[in-house]
């Protein structure tokens, strides 16, 4: 069965500091790649999603993610982070040969400090 | 708020019982999914529909649960006989289909099993 990982279960940062999650998928077919973010309280909500053409898509609050379909890789990246960026964040694929649904990763638990 | 709209928020129940939710979706959205969601988990599927059928269907959704979507818009997600192991977040996200597949999530409802 197809798989999503993130590597990374918890990450402490200082503001300013730069952001990179790493999220790999286990199927060399067509995907669709998610992005999403939860912050405490709050239901998920989509930061940034990748169908086709760039392969460096950019989202929401300055995040950007890059889609390496060698490396089965689409992370996750900011170049500031701000203590309002405390949060949980889910990498999230949609493979084709799967129907419709979306297959998460474990997430990654990112607290910024102030 | 135009959002994906669950109800209720929390469910406490005993075991055994049978409980049953609500996802109203985002009313231009003709799909609407069903998710699960444990402490430190990403969410995982259950099941899919597109208008008021369902099209695709977990192995995690046993033969206990039942999800409907009678005219298309609002969805119930029925647990019967609940057991300990139900104790979840179940989450709602619906999507416009072709063309933009990007599901969009609810709050969620939190079920306890006592």
């Amino acid at each position: 069965a197809q798989s999503v990982s993130q590597h990374n279960h918890h990450v402490i940062l200082s503001e300013a500091a730069s952001l990179e999650l790493g999220c790999n998928y286990s199927y060399g077919g067509t995907v669709n790649l998610f992005w999403y973010v939860q912050y405490p309280g709050q239901h998920l909500q989509l930061l940034l999603k990748y169908f086709s053409g760039d392969p460096l898509v950019k989202g929401i609050k300055g995040f950007e993610a890059e889609f390496i379909k060698s490396k089965f890789s689409f992370n996750l990246r900011k170049p500031s982070v701000q203590w309002s960026d405390t949060a949980e964040y889910f990498c999230a694929v949609n493979f084709y040969n799967a129907g419709n649904m979306l297959t998460f990763g474990g997430g990654t638990r990112l607290m910024v400090k102030p | 708020d135009t959002g994906v709209s669950q109800d209720p928020r929390h469910k406490i129940t005993k075991r055994g019982q049978n409980v049953t939710f609500r996802c109203d979706p985002i009313s231009e959205h003709n799909r609407l999914y069903w998710y699960r969601q444990t402490l430190g988990q990403g969410p995982e599927f259950l099941t899919y529909f597109q208008n008021e059928a369902q099209l695709e269907k977990s192995r995690l959704l046993s033969d206990r649960f039942s999800a409907e979507r009678p005219k298309g818009s609002f969805s119930t997600l029925e647990i019967q006989r609940t057991e300990q192991g139900d104790s979840a977040m179940y989450l709602c996200a619906s999507s416009l289909g072709e063309g933009d597949q990007a599901q969009h999530f609810g709050d969620g409802t939190r079920l306890s099993i006592l």
